[in-house]
């Protein structure tokens, strides 16, 4: 069955370092891929699209890359501040469904 | 610019009752409209796709009859919860896209507690 998996549940870390968010999925051929960011009790903004046919987009401190081989996407936030703080959630477009498949999420926490 | 809202923000109710959500694209004309439900720390799951002046199509096990969709007009959809129980109690978010479904516009969700 179509699988989409974000391998950390919470991730930690200090203000001003690199955050390196995970997605992979399986049994899927997605078209395009999506970042979106979730504050508590708020529905999810979107930071990100990568098509199946780009490696990497830059958004200024935010960059996602996209490996169909690996089938993984990852997202970073550079010079990371305590406003980063939310959690991400990671949506595939396509396969064998035509709507956004979401991944649970990460819950980023930024400390200064 | 491409804003949707919902409305209420939160609701609580006794079983039994029925709820309506409304959700609204406020600054442009959505032709689809998506109806999401999210249990805590879970993912959001895609509940069921309408068009303007079209029936809903549901996801697999999402009751039609319990979880009514009605997309009456281009920037209006309203979801209704009948006879809703405890186990309805979740966060409820609409999204609406312009051209593509690929490029959904998220509201800002709305909590229903059944008590």
């Amino acid at each position: 069955s179509q699988k989409i998996e974000q391998n950390s549940e919470a991730l930690n870390i200090q203000e001003g370092k690199t955050a390196t968010l995970t997605c992979n999925y399986t049994n899927y051929s997605p078209a395009y891929l999506q970042w979106y960011r979730q504050d508590p009790g708020r529905g999810p903004v979107f930071l990100l699209l990568i098509r199946e046919n780009e490696k990497e987009k830059r958004k200024e401190r935010l960059k996602v890359t996209f490996d169909t081989t690996l089938k993984q996407s990852l997202f970073h936030i550079t010079a990371s501040q305590p406003a980063d703080s939310a959690t991400y959630l990671c949506a595939l477009w396509g396969g064998s469904q035509g709507n956004l498949i979401f991944g649970k999420g990460t819950k980023l926490s930024v400390k200064p | 610019g491409a804003v949707v809202s919902q409305h209420p923000s939160r609701v609580i109710c006794k079983s039994g009752t029925s709820v309506k959500i409304e959700c609204r694209s406020l600054d442009f004309q959505a032709t689809t409209m998506f109806w999401y439900r999210q249990f805590p720390k879970q993912s959001l799951m895609l509940m069921a796709t309408s068009n303007e002046g079209s029936k809903a199509t549901y996801e697999q096990g999402v009751e039609k009859d319990k979880f009514l969709i009605n997309h009456a007009s281009l920037t209006l959809s309203t979801l209704t919860v009948t006879s809703a129980h405890p186990e309805d109690s979740s966060f409820y978010i609409c999204s609406a896209s312009l051209t593509s479904p690929v490029s959904q516009y998220f509201g800002p969700g709305t909590r229903l507690l059944v008590l």
